[in-house]
């Protein structure tokens, strides 16, 4: 089974700042790999699918990147709203999400 | 519009059964995969397994090989999942998801407690 590791776990930061979430495969997962924000008490909305395809409806602040085991994503300036836990998901060897990373403002 | 309904909260006592279901609206049913996703309390989320609804076949994940079963009622647009002998870590809250074009239910609370 492949094993998805995020980074950090926990990650506080002001509005404006620019933020990176990392997400490590156990393999290659050739890309296969989408991202998911879910804000507390409501169901994951994908922000990202394919590695670096933005969501129709997603704001541009957000952008994925990444190949083979190592997968990025990042907020270009973080607002207000994007607190929320952030999961990675890959579905090119079965499915398996990462444990998430808990994004708080400072 | 794409619609995903699922039923209610559920509170169970250990070794009970518990069948969850979702109900689909605004596409056809049977053109996409039905994904089932748990997340306990405070908990990331894991993905379960999916089932064809073309087909009716079901994959599990092996952390839900067992009492998990995933079932169809394709001519009322519902996908099923069915929990048997529950235990106190079955308390969660289940999602099924169309994850193609990003559609969720709202979830649903399962408690098990004696």
């Amino acid at each position: 089974d492949i094993q998805m590791t995020q980074s950090p776990s926990l990650l506080s930061a002001s509005v404006g700042d620019r933020v990176t979430l990392n997400c490590k495969a156990s393999q290659n997962i050739n890309k296969n790999l989408n991202w998911y924000q879910q804000k507390l008490g409501e169901a994951p909305k994908l922000l990202i699918y394919y590695t670096n395809n933005l969501q129709t409806g997603i704001p541009s602040r957000f952008s994925g990147s990444g190949s083979g085991t190592d997968y990025t994503l990042t907020i270009s300036s973080l607002q207000p709203e994007d607190v929320a836990t952030y999961f990675c998901f890959q579905y090119n060897s079965g499915h398996t999400f990462g444990a998430g990373t808990k994004l708080e403002l400072k | 519009q794409i619609q995903l309904v699922q039923s209610g909260p559920e509170l169970k006592k250990p070794g009970e059964s518990v069948k969850i279901s979702c109900k689909a609206s605004g596409y056809t049913f049977t053109d996409y995969a039905m994904h089932w996703v748990k997340q306990a309390p405070g908990k990331g989320l894991k993905w379960m397994g999916w089932i064809n609804t073309y087909t009716g076949k079901p994959t599990y994940a092996d952390d839900f090989k067992g009492r998990f079963v995933f079932s169809l009622e394709a001519s009322a647009s519902t996908a099923n999942l069915q929990i048997s002998n529950l235990k106190n870590e079955d308390t969660a809250t289940y999602f099924c998801a169309r994850l193609m074009g990003d559609y969720w239910g709202q979830g649903v609370m399962v408690t098990v407690s004696s």
